[in-house]
């Protein structure tokens, strides 16, 4: 199986709340990742989470982590047209002293009026 | 301002030529890396780097090479390239710590004929 996985496609209402699940498998993540890709660009960061947090807010992003479970979550609270790009969850391991990240295959949100 | 360039936007080859992709990143980071991105396969790395002339196999290698002779440029080579090479190609950058943000170029976008 992947190592983190994600749903391909999310379709939502503006204004209504957008919310992008993950779940990976590498319990020894430090830091989790949550990307964004609009159309013709590379990707950005969008936020991170430390392991041993459960939750971290910005704005009008929350993100959850459920170690236990190995779930981590994306909400878009008030989502506009601006948000409709694909969101890419990220972990970390380590490999031969340096840091490499693991995507997932990206969730293309769509919002429409 | 943070930078990763790629050479081109777009590329049009044909099959058997000798393709140079290039990348150059300006913060100084240990880690490089290549990616490239097929609809539905999310991003798949080929190759990366942790120093200079050092170079790690990805999750698929098979028909690239790269070359990082300086700490700021890493290069992806197609000896021969073939038409399940066309995608969008990424170039990615982080230093090689435990939080270790990945910093983009825009893509480059080969299409072989």
């Amino acid at each position: 199986g992947e190592d983190v996985e994600q749903s391909l496609f999310l379709s939502v209402r503006e204004g209504d709340s957008s919310v992008i699940n993950c779940t990976y498998t590498d319990s020894s993540s430090t830091y989790l990742y949550w990307y964004k890709q609009e159309p013709g660009a590379g990707l950005q960061l969008l936020t991170y989470i430390f392991s041993n947090m459960d939750m971290k807010q910005d704005q009008r992003l929350t993100v959850l982590l459920n170690k236990k479970d190995k779930h981590l979550s994306l909400r878009i609270a008030d989502t506009q047209t601006g948000d409709s790009a694909i969101y890419f969850c990220a972990e970390s391991r380590e490999a031969g002293g340096s840091y490499i990240p693991t995507f997932g295959r990206g969730t293309s949100l769509i919002v429409h009026p | 301002d943070v930078k990763v360039t790629q050479s081109s936007r777009y590329l049009v080859k044909r099959t058997g030529e000798k393709v140079f992709l290039e990348c150059v990143q300006d913060m100084d980071h240990e880690n490089m890396f290549w990616y490239r991105q097929d609809p539905g396969l999310g991003l798949r790395l080929i190759y990366f780097s942790y120093d200079v002339k050092m170079k790690e196999k990805g999750d698929i290698p098979e028909g690239y090479s790269v070359s990082r002779e300086k700490k700021e440029r890493f290069s992806l080579i197609l000896e021969s390239a073939s038409t399940n090479q066309t995608s969008m190609y990424l170039c990615a950058s982080s230093l090689g710590v435990s939080y270790n943000e990945q910093f983009f170029g825009p893509g480059t976008r080969l299409t072989v004929l």
